[in-house]
């Protein structure tokens, strides 16, 4: 069976420090992968999603960055945090033949 | 970028007490997804609507994909408590599955 691991749950960082939080897929290859944001009760923003290896497409540009090392690796980074990417940060994936989406558990990220 | 709104985006009511979201597009969607997240958790789907006028049952919960596969409505028949949370609708084109998700309906259902 598919899972999708996601980490760290939780996160308190200081403006300006980097970050890297990491999602991975288990048992399905190539699939599609997808960073999300949700602010509190509301619905999710798009961040990035790749459809492969080194693939990388931003829907909205800002102070992140993501990667694609491995096929079922997505990192999500920034080099210098904001107060502004407080949040709850999501990963998902699904295949191509496929729409339904996987979520991970989310990671609450808080920017001091 | 489609975009997808839901309406209400918020509503309390009470036990028993029958509601309907709304989710609306001007785009076209091969096809529309329906999820429910709780606090701290990722969405988990609901159900997937893929043809024109689909109306799809899931025990008290009702689903329907409008003719122009545009829209989408979910309907609650005698609410419970268990049933509140956050409603997010989701939509998906031909043109790669990329989901487009609508702003979400919080639900709030009271003993």
């Amino acid at each position: 069976s598919q899972t999708i691991h996601q980490w760290p749950a939780t996160l308190v960082q200081p403006v300006g420090s980097p970050l890297s939080l990491e999602c991975t897929v288990e048992g399905t290859s190539n699939p599609n992968l997808y960073w999300y944001r949700q602010a509190a009760g509301r619905g999710l923003q798009l961040l990035f999603y790749s459809v492969g290896i080194g693939q990388i497409s931003s829907e909205v540009p800002q102070n992140l960055s993501a990667s694609r090392p491995q096929d079922r690796q997505f990192i999500l980074s920034s080099k210098k945090l904001l107060l502004s990417d407080s949040g709850f940060y999501l990963c998902a994936w699904n295949r191509l033949t496929n729409t339904e989406a996987f979520f991970g558990q989310g990671t609450r990220l808080t920017v001091v | 970028t489609q975009l997808l709104e839901q309406s209400p985006q918020f509503l309390s009511i009470q036990e028993g007490e029958n509601l309907t979201v709304y989710c609306n597009s001007s785009s076209v969607f091969s096809s529309l997804q329906w999820y429910r997240q709780e606090p701290g958790e990722g969405p988990v789907l609901l159900v997937t609507v893929v043809t024109g006028g689909e109306v799809k049952k899931l025990k008290r919960l009702t689903f329907q994909f409008g003719d122009a596969r545009k829209d989408s409505s979910l309907h609650i028949t005698a609410a419970q408590p268990g049933d509140t949370g956050l409603y997010l609708c989701a939509g998906s084109n031909n043109a790669g599955n990329m989901l487009t998700f609508g702003g979400g309906t919080r639900l709030m259902v009271k003993p």
